[in-house]
């Protein structure tokens, strides 16, 4: 979607090394949001952030951590990637802090752990 | 606990034909609710949503929900489906406090021309 932007699309990586996924915005949009999606899961909440160095766990935090060193920028690592996190991956951002205008979400990263 | 139920995992309405995808959510009070649509290979486009007020909502594309309480759901449906609109449907949930969603499982849409 303009203004949501997710690097890698695609990536390919070995069990146990570190991953970093990137979610950009120029819509300087406050709340930002990671979210894993799994064939009969749906979405599922991993980290969210309401602003610059606030961030929060959600649902399925375990493995995973976050950063928000700038509006623009939430970054998603995975501390030791396990086959488990192999998934499609989403950022989302919103305008308010209660969700009632829903998300615009990203276009996604497709992660395979091999 | 919050929870969203799509009981339709893959449905498949010829061109023409009308539609409607079910969604029943479980949540202590009246939650925002939600319809996305995901094109193959794309994020999640928001296509209507309900806060409070006319429980029929209209959306993008010709969609409309509404919203039912007493059956704690909010079914998306369309009067005529067009071959573009092939694509996952998810509907969720989110607290009114919290911002905290929960997105159900999905309904698959294929449409025969």
């Amino acid at each position: 979607d303009a203004g949501i932007t997710q690097s890698p699309r695609h990536k390919v990586t070995e069990t146990g090394t570190p991953v970093t996924l990137r979610c950009h915005q120029t819509e300087n949009h406050r709340y930002m949001y990671w979210y894993r999606q799994d064939p009969g899961h749906g979405l599922r909440l991993i980290h969210y952030s309401y602003g610059v160095k606030d961030t929060d766990k959600g649902e399925v935090s375990d493995g995973y951590s976050v950063s928000r060193s700038k509006t623009e920028d939430f970054l998603l690592t995975l501390e030791s990637a396990t086959s488990s996190q192999t998934s499609v991956y989403f950022c989302a951002i919103s305008t308010d802090r209660d969700g009632g205008g829903g998300y615009t979400f990203g276009s996604g990263t497709r992660l395979t752990v091999v | 606990a919050q929870s969203v139920t799509q009981p339709d995992i893959h449905i498949t309405v010829s061109e023409g034909a009308s539609l409607e995808l079910r969604c029943n959510y479980s949540y202590g009070a009246t939650p925002y609710l939600f319809w996305y649509v995901q094109s193959p290979g794309q994020g999640l486009q928001l296509l209507l949503k309900y806060f409070s007020g006319d429980t029929l909502v209209q959306g993008i594309k010709g969609f409309e929900a509404e919203f039912k309480r007493s059956q704690s759901s909010f079914n998306l449906r369309k009067p005529s489906v067009h071959w573009s609109d092939a694509a996952e449907y998810f509907c969720a949930v989110g607290a009114r406090v919290g911002n905290q969603f929960y997105f159900g499982t999905g309904t698959s849409l294929t449409v025969i021309p």
